[in-house]
C-alpha cells in the first residue's frame, strides 16, 4: 500500500513551452502533497505544499506564477512549469501524505530537461 | 524552526565493513525522524523512522538508527554493507503535521 506514482519520469521540452507533471496516490487519499526540486548532488528543496481543494502554499523564493500547482482531488496533484527555461531543468519529486499520518510517500521523480 | 545537519557529504567504505552515517538535528519541539535512501535517478524510499518509544529503530535492508535526545542525533548504521547500498541517504526531520526538513544528503560509496 501507499504507492505514489509520478508521471512522466522524464521529459524534454523546448524553451518557452509549458510542462505538466502529475503526482497520483494510487491506493490512498492524500490530503497533503509536497513538491520538491533537486539539483544534481544536492538535497531536496521544498517548493510548495498543497492541500486538496485549496491553494498551494509556496516556499519563499519559489515563483508561484511559474510553478503552478493544482491539487484538485484527493489522489491527484499537478505541477505545471510555465514558460520553461534551461535553468528550470532539474529533478522534480512529489510526495503525498494521508491525513493524520506522520510519514509522506514519495513518487519516483521527473527529470525535466529544457533545451 | 527545525534544521538537520548531515555531517558527512560522502562516506567511502569497503564492502562488508560497518558504516555509520551521522545526522544531528535541532528543534524547539518534539520531532519525528526519518532516514530515506535515493538510488540514482529515482525517488526516495523510506529506510526507517522514529516517532516515539524505543530509541533503537530497525529498518529495511539491515539498517538501524538510534535516537539520542541528549545529543540531538539520529545516526544511521549498518554492520556490513553491500555494493548495492551505494546510494544517497537523507536524514529528515518532521513534526506535527509533518512539514519535512531534509538534510543535505550523504553519498555512501561502497567499494569492492
Amino acid at each position: 500500500g501507499a504507492v505514489v506514482s509520478q508521471h512522466p519520469s522524464w521529459v524534454i521540452c523546448k524553451s518557452g513551452t509549458s510542462v505538466k507533471i502529475e503526482c497520483r496516490s494510487l491506493d490512498f487519499q492524500a490530503t497533503t502533497m509536497f513538491w520538491y526540486r533537486q539539483f544534481p548532488k544536492q538535497s531536496l528543496m521544498l517548493m510548495a505544499t498543497s492541500n486538496e481543494g485549496s491553494k498551494a502554499t509556496y516556499e519563499q523564493g519559489v515563483e508561484k506564477d511559474k510553478f503552478l500547482i493544482n491539487h484538485a482531488s484527493l489522489t491527484l496533484s499537478t505541477l505545471t512549469v510555465t514558460s520553461a527555461h534551461p535553468e528550470d531543468s532539474s529533478f522534480y519529486i512529489c510526495s503525498a501524505q494521508r491525513g493524520g499520518d506522520t510519514e509522506a510517500f514519495f513518487g519516483q521523480g521527473t527529470r525535466l530537461t529544457v533545451v | 524552526a527545525q534544521s538537520v545537519t548531515q555531517l558527512d557529504s560522502q562516506v567511502p567504505v569497503f564492502e562488508e565493513a560497518p558504516v555509520e552515517l551521522r545526522c544531528n538535528y535541532s528543534s524547539s519541539v518534539s520531532v519525528y525522524l526519518f532516514w530515506y535512501v535515493q538510488y540514482p535517478n529515482q525517488g526516495l524510499q523510506l529506510l526507517l523512522k522514529y516517532l516515539s518509544g524505543s530509541t533503537l529503530v530497525k529498518g529495511i535492508n539491515g539498517f538501524e538508527a538510534e535516537f539520542n535526545k541528549s545529543q540531538t542525533s539520529f545516526h544511521l548504521r549498518k554492520p556490513s554493507v553491500h555494493i548495492s547500498d551505494t546510494a544517497e541517504y537523507f536524514c529528515v526531520v518532521g513534526r506535527g503535521s509533518y512539514i519535512p526538513t531534509f538534510g543535505r544528503g550523504t553519498s555512501l560509496i561502497v567499494h569492492p
